[in-house]
């Protein structure tokens, strides 16, 4: 079936720190794959997405790259600020697919301290 | 406002009851989903609406849960004979489809928080 593995957090960086949040997927064929974030007290965004192998999304400084052959999208950022610290949850829309429902990963939450 | 609205945000319940969680999707959204986020797990999907139609239910965790869209605009999920394993958050999310594709962004409302006691 379809699923995501996203890392455990929390994780707690000081401010400028790099970050990576791990996810891999199983799924059959070639998934669309998102980062949605969630601030404190707000709904979930959508950070990026990426829907082909080899296809990089990027927002806010925020990256990850679609790898098929690792079955992974993980985030990355250079320099984290405080105003990071949010829950990240890694998503996938499966390709036999109808409309674009999203399967979650367990989410990771993110703290950035000054 | 602009953007998609839930109500209400905190429903408390004694098991057994019945309750109704109301979605207000962004104007012009074809597409409207329903999720459910356990603490500290991501969300999980319910159901999906295309307009008034709903084209997939398979997420429903029993006969209990229902769902409804009979304009295709605002949606109702009512949950029958409440259980406390029903405790969660409840999220709607709606999105514009120009047409049937897995990328389109979902935009999500705050989410109702439901405790069933």
């Amino acid at each position: 079936g379809n699923s995501v593995t996203q890392m455990e957090g929390p994780v707690t960086l000081s401010e400028e720190a790099f970050l990576t949040i791990n996810c891999t997927y199983t799924a059959t064929g070639y998934p669309s794959l998102f980062w949605y974030v969630q601030y404190p007290g707000e709904g979930l965004q959508l950070l990026l997405k990426a829907t082909k192998a080899d296809d990089k999304g990027s927002n806010k400084g925020f990256e990850a790259t679609y790898r098929k052959e690792t079955t992974s999208f993980h985030l990355e950022k250079g320099s984290v600020q405080v105003s990071d610290s949010a829950v990240y949850f890694c998503a996938l829309s499966p390709l036999y697919n109808q409309g674009g429902k999203l399967i979650f990963g367990q989410g990771t939450e993110l703290s950035v301290k000054p | 406002g602009a953007g998609v609205s839930q109500s209400p945000r905190y429903k408390v319940a004694k098991r057994g009851q019945d309750v109704a969680l109301r979605c207000d999707p962004i104007s012009g959204h074809v597409s409207l989903f329903w999720y459910q986020q356990a603490l500290g797990q991501g969300p999980e999907f319910l159901t999906y609406f295309q307009n008034e139609a709903q084209l997939d239910k398979s997420g429903l965790p029993s006969d209990r849960f229902f769902a409804e869209r009979p304009e295709g605009s605002v949606s109702t999920l009512k949950i029958q004979r409440t259980q406390k394993e029903d405790s969660a958050v409840y999220l709607c999310a709606s999105s514009f489809v120009v047409r049937l594709r897995r990328d389109n962004e979902q935009f999500f409302g705050p989410g109702t928080r439901l405790t069933v006691l």
